[in-house]
């Protein structure tokens, strides 16, 4: 059974600062999204991983993923107030997207402080 | 078109009572998935449509759930006898195809009292 664990469960960072959100998974799948999602609102996609080595950027946030160690990386570039949220990494069960049923990590709560 | 649109967006309904959800998918989207999200958790798989044929459905979903996409575009999520342990947001994603992206709707959240 798939198992995705995301580390930190929270983090509160000052504006400015650098931080990495780890996501680790526990079967071999080929494909990682990434979401934001602010309170009480829906699911934003933010990144979709597709293969080993993969690494995209928007703004301040890079993400990369290690299909071998099973590893995928939320990287947060001198932070602002506005990036405050819920990031999600959510894996693909299925290898090669069969189902696109998601298996999601319990979340990071990032607080911004000014 | 403006994304996945879910019906309604809040619902309080009295414990033992039944609630539907409606959820349109973006046009064209062929593949439909209804999730679920309680306080403080990521969301939970339930259930997912490819067309009308509904093609697995999570432990989760007891025989008090159904969901329905009868022509192959909207579909519903019933529960039937809600109880407390219901309340949550219920999130529907379409994707275009298989292997292709899901993109979320704003969900319908639950309150059973």
């Amino acid at each position: 059974e798939l198992k995705v664990e995301q580390n930190p469960l929270f983090l509160s960072m000052q504006e400015g600062k650098n931080y990495t959100i780890y996501c680790n998974y526990s079967t071999t799948s080929d494909r990682l999204y990434w979401y934001r999602q602010d309170p009480g609102k829906s699911l934003e996609s933010l990144f979709v991983l597709l293969s080993n080595g993969a690494v995209k950027q928007e703004g301040r946030l890079m993400a990369s993923l290690d299909t071998k160690a099973r590893l995928s990386t939320l990287h947060i570039t001198a932070a602002v107030h506005d990036l405050s949220a819920t990031y999600f990494c959510a894996v693909d069960e299925d290898y090669g997207g069969a189902t696109n049923k998601l298996i999601f990590g319990t979340g990071t709560l990032l607080a911004v402080q000014p | 078109d403006t994304g996945v649109s879910q019906d309604p967006r809040h619902k309080i309904t009295k414990r033992g009572q039944n609630v539907t959800f409606r959820c349109d998918p973006i046009s064209e989207h062929n593949r439909l998935y209804w999730y679920r999200q309680t306080l403080g958790q990521g969301p939970e798989f339930l259930t997912y449509f490819q067309n009308e044929a509904q093609l697995e459905k999570s432990r989760l979903l007891s025989d008090r759930f159904s969901a329905e996409r009868p022509k192959g575009s909207f579909s519903t999520l019933e529960i039937q006898r809600t109880e407390q342990g219901d309340s949550a947001m219920y999130l529907c994603a379409s994707s275009l195809m298989q292997g292709a992206e899901a993109f979320f709707g704003q969900g319908t959240r639950l309150t059973v009292v």
